[in-house]
């Protein structure tokens, strides 16, 4: 079965501070991975994937095989920042997604 | 982007009515539909895959006979929640995914969510 852990339900850093949003996966066959995050009163909307391998407003993400993570990764946070980040494993299944991991940035 | 939209974005309703909710794609075909609820700073549940022009597949525990799905083109799926309860208050969302072609990365566009309340 599939399956997306996210272990921390909020993570609170300062500006300027590294950021590492933590998403292990369950999944038998080839992964595909994504990370979607929600603003304050905005939709989900996709942040990056996997197969992609960009960086976007300064996050990235890898896929580990061996330790099945996709951990999300900035290495200077900011107060924009500030959001819901959902990691989910999908592709041409049915998307799997994490519980969600709050953000919070104080200035 | 693709653009998916979600109508009403909010809704009261009383205790037993009930209350359709429209999905669209705006500019490409969704084959495939998902309709999740949304807690407070909490994670999404997937409630359905609604499929296009067949039956709604409903994940484990969620009513089929409450929470109606028809997907009857491949823009527009409803979900309708059927002699609504105040424990039925929620955010409802919808995904959808590019319904082919090239474009069909696996990526998900979602609407922007239904907040229903029930009195």
């Amino acid at each position: 079965a599939q399956r997306v852990t996210q272990p921390e339900k909020l993570l609170s850093v300062f500006k300027g501070a590294p950021v590492e949003l933590k998403c292990n996966y369950s999944y038998s066959g080839s992964p595909e991975l994504f990370w979607y995050v929600q603003y304050s009163r905005q939709r989900l909307q996709l942040l990056l994937r996997h197969i992609s391998r960009e960086s976007i407003k300064g996050f990235t993400a890898d896929l580990n095989k061996g330790e099945t993570s996709f951990h999300l990764k900035k290495p200077f946070a900011q107060e924009e920042d500030s959001a819901m980040y959902y990691c989910a494993l999908g592709g041409s299944y049915i998307p799997t997604f994490g519980r969600g991991t709050s953000l919070i940035v104080h200035p | 982007g693709a653009v998916v939209s979600q109508h009403p974005s909010w809704v009261i309703c009383k205790s037993g009515t009930s209350v359709k909710i429209e999905c669209r794609s705006l500019d490409f075909q969704a084959t495939t539909m998902f309709w999740y609820r949304q807690f407070p700073k909490q994670s999404l549940m997937l409630m359905a895959t609604s499929n296009e022009g067949s039956k709604a597949t409903y994940e484990q525990g969620v009513e089929k006979d409450k929470f109606l799905i028809n997907h009857a083109s491949l823009t527009l799926s409803t979900l309708t929640v059927t002699s609504a309860h105040p424990e039925d208050s929620s955010f409802y969302i919808c995904s959808a995914r590019d319904g082919g072609g090239v474009t069909n990365t696996g990526e998900l566009f979602f609407g922007e969510g239904s907040r229903l309340t029930v009195l």
